[in-house]
């Protein structure tokens, strides 16, 4: 049975860089045809997605947030992670890692981490 | 990016009622359309993808349908366990957006 967990800190303080573990078990990361991406959920900007990635090291990111977007991948690990740069206020939200296919439909998702950014 | 906009955005009804959310696409999307389920402090549960494909495990009592820039999820009779938020998403093109939700409350 597929299980995604995110982990890293709740708190971040402003212009500093908030990273994200998810780590997946019950399936491979490598496993072919599946995405792995991160997905926001603010109550002011509600559902908003970050980007993907798949297994080789192929990224996509929401061009509203690329330029402080790093997702990266460690298949040895089982573990995808999420790097967002110079957060503010407005990063706050609860952060959710998925598995979707080559279309955006999350079929599997983790249960969030809520990151607050303030100082 | 497309815009997703949902109506309404509260909808008061009771258990046994027939209830219908709408979602508009701000360009043509074709099929490419997803219906979600959050509840409290939970991820959201897929229950539709292309606009009115059943997901395994979800109630017969969930519908979705509609093309092109007008979509609909319509719950035949409503069950305690269906208050919730429900969110309408596009695929169609990236990044993937979502509506601003839906919630279904108690009358």
């Amino acid at each position: 049975q597929l299980q995604l967990q995110e982990s890293g800190p709740g708190l971040v303080k402003p212009s500093e860089t908030l990273s994200l573990t998810c780590t997946v078990s019950g399936d491979s990361i490598s496993s072919s045809g599946h995405y792995w991406g991160w997905i926001r959920q603010s109550p002011g900007k509600g559902l908003e997605w970050i980007g993907s990635i798949y297994y080789s090291g192929s990224t996509y990111y929401n061009p509203s947030l690329k330029s402080r977007v790093t997702i990266s991948v460690d298949t040895s690990k089982n573990q995808f992670y999420l790097r967002l740069s110079s957060v503010t206020a407005a990063d706050t939200a609860v952060y959710y890692c998925a598995r979707h296919g080559e279309q955006q439909v999350v079929k599997h998702w983790g249960q969030g981490t809520l990151v607050t950014v303030s100082s | 990016d497309i815009q997703m906009t949902q109506s309404p955005s509260t909808l008061s009804a009771s258990v046994g009622d027939r209830v219908t959310i709408t979602c508009r696409a701000s360009q043509s999307i074709r099929s490419w359309l997803a219906w979600y389920q959050q509840k409290p402090g939970k991820a959201p549960r897929l229950l539709i993808s292309e606009a009115s494909s059943l997901e395994s495990g979800v109630p017969s009592r969930f519908s979705g349908g509609g093309s092109g820039t007008e979509f609909t999820l319509t719950i035949s009779s409503l069950q305690p366990d269906d208050f919730a938020t429900y969110y309408c998403q596009q695929y169609h093109i990236y990044p993937g957006t979502f509506g601003q939700g839906t919630k279904v409350e108690i009358k």
